[in-house]
């Protein structure tokens, strides 16, 4: 079965803390998994892609094939990051599956 | 022009209407999307274009009928619609090829009547 599981409905953090965002996946194949960012008002955009390794906005995710998960960190969380975060696999016969999405709160 | 264009941004239409939703890009992407939104869920996949081929339905009623006319157009027929399909309704595109991104429209509203 091609599955996303992002645990958390809410994540909660004061400015400053870190954070960690839960991503798990079940997939035979050899998976393609994405954060996707929704602020407020705001379209879907890409956030992070496991593949390319980078750090966008401070956050940063590593694929764990072991575990099968892909959560996403940021070591200090700025208000500016509360917005809804999806967890996305793309199968080989090309669907985009989101998670359920977690939304981040980071108040001052 | 980096974007996924969708119009109209808002719709009403009642159960016995024929409305058709819009998607543009001109990014050369060969596949495109159509979701369905509810507040406060994930989209969930509708349809899947590729080459101006619909390659993947998943299992979507017949009131909703997608096309592809082009490599820069995809549409969204909608008739004899019921008040539950009411939901914010994106298109996405991407290339084709692994690890690309897809990119989102803002999506069209839609409230059936």
């Amino acid at each position: 079965a091609q599955r996303v599981t992002q645990p958390e409905k809410l994540l909660s953090v004061f400015k400053g803390a870190p954070v960690e965002l839960k991503c798990n996946y079940s997939y035979s194949g050899s998976p393609e998994l994405f954060w996707y960012v929704q602020y407020s008002r705001q379209r879907l955009q890409l956030l992070l892609r496991h593949i390319s390794r980078e750090s966008i906005k401070g956050f940063t995710a590593d694929l764990n094939k072991g575990e099968t998960s892909f959560h996403l960190k940021k070591p200090f969380a700025q208000e500016e990051d509360s917005a809804m975060y999806y967890c996305a696999l793309r199968t080989m016969g090309g669907k985009l599956i989101f998670g359920q999405g977690t939304e981040l709160s980071v108040k001052p | 022009d980096t974007e996924v264009t969708q119009t109209p941004k808002h719709l009403v239409m009642g159960m016995t209407n024929k409305k058709s939703l819009k998607c543009e890009q001109h990014m050369g992407h060969r596949a495109m999307y159509w979701y369905k939104q509810k507040a406060k869920k994930p989209p969930e996949l509708m349809f899947v274009y590729s080459y101006e081929k619909l390659s993947i339905n998943e299992s979507v009623p017949s009131r909703f009928s997608p096309e592809c006319p082009n490599s820069s157009l995809l549409n969204l027929h909608l008739h004899a619609l019921q008040p539950e399909d009411s939901a914010l309704y994106l298109c996405a595109s991407s290339p084709r090829g692994v690890n690309t991104e897809a990119f989102f429209g803002q999506g069209t509203r839609l409230t059936v009547v």
